[in-house]
């Protein structure tokens, strides 16, 4: 069974600082690749995805995330995070499948919080 | 364009009652998908609905169960609740299996607690 991980469970930084958020999956077949960012009280957003083509996606509010296939790992990167960017991150993977076999695999999450 | 609309948005509940949750797709949509979230294990996926069709299932026991009506609106039922059962559940919808491109838009959840 596919599986997803995010082994950082709590990241604080300050805020211009950089981020990197890990994730990896378990799957050898093709996967749709996905980061969903959830603010306090808020329901969950997309912030970016990856289906094909160029492994550097970039997304919104300034995050992009790089697909490395050999490694099975699709991190997120903001270069300089800001105190909005508060937040839960969710790393959520899809399987390409037979038809209507499909659903998201989401990581525990990683909750960020930034320091002003 | 409307969004992902859930109802109730808070539900408190016994133990042994069961429960229905609601969800509106964006119009259009025709796949509906439900999350379980708790602070332990994240996200769970429960079930996925197409045309009125069950097309995916997760590993939760029969009492989660839910159906789609033909306007793609879709109900998720809890029986006999469990204090385990408190959660946010999570509503997501898009076109249709394989149109994967457009992703998932997710509703702001119902917040079930069972007490």
């Amino acid at each position: 069974a596919q599986s997803v991980s995010q082994h950082n469970h709590h990241v604080i930084l300050s805020e211009a600082a950089s981020l990197e958020l890990g994730c990896n999956y378990s799957y050898g077949g093709t996967v749709n690749l996905f980061w969903y960012v959830q603010y306090p009280g808020q329901h969950l957003q997309l912030l970016l995805k990856y289906f094909s083509g160029d492994p550097l996606v970039k997304g919104i509010k300034g995050f992009e995330a790089e697909f490395i296939k050999s490694k099975f790992s699709f991190n997120l990167r903001k270069p300089s995070v800001q105190w909005s960017d508060t937040a839960e991150y969710f790393c959520a993977v899809k399987l390409i499948s037979n038809f209507g076999n499909e659903k998201l695999t989401f990581g525990t999450g990683t909750r960020l919080t930034i320091i002003p | 364009k409307a969004g992902v609309t859930q109802t109730p948005r808070y539900l408190i509940k016994t133990r042994g009652q069961q429960v229905t949750l609601s969800c509106s797709p964006i119009s259009g949509h025709r796949s509906v998908s439900w999350y379980q979230q708790t602070p332990g294990q994240g996200l769970q996926f429960l079930f996925e609905y197409f045309s009125e069709t069950q097309r995916n299932k997760g590993n939760f026991p029969g009492r989660f169960s839910g159906r789609q009506f033909s306007n793609s609106r879709s109900e998720m039922n809890v029986s006999t609740l469990e204090l385990g059962d408190s959660a946010l559940y999570l509503c997501a919808s898009r076109e249709s299996p394989g149109t994967g491109s457009y992703g998932y838009t997710f509703g702001s959840g119902t917040r079930l607690t069972v007490v």
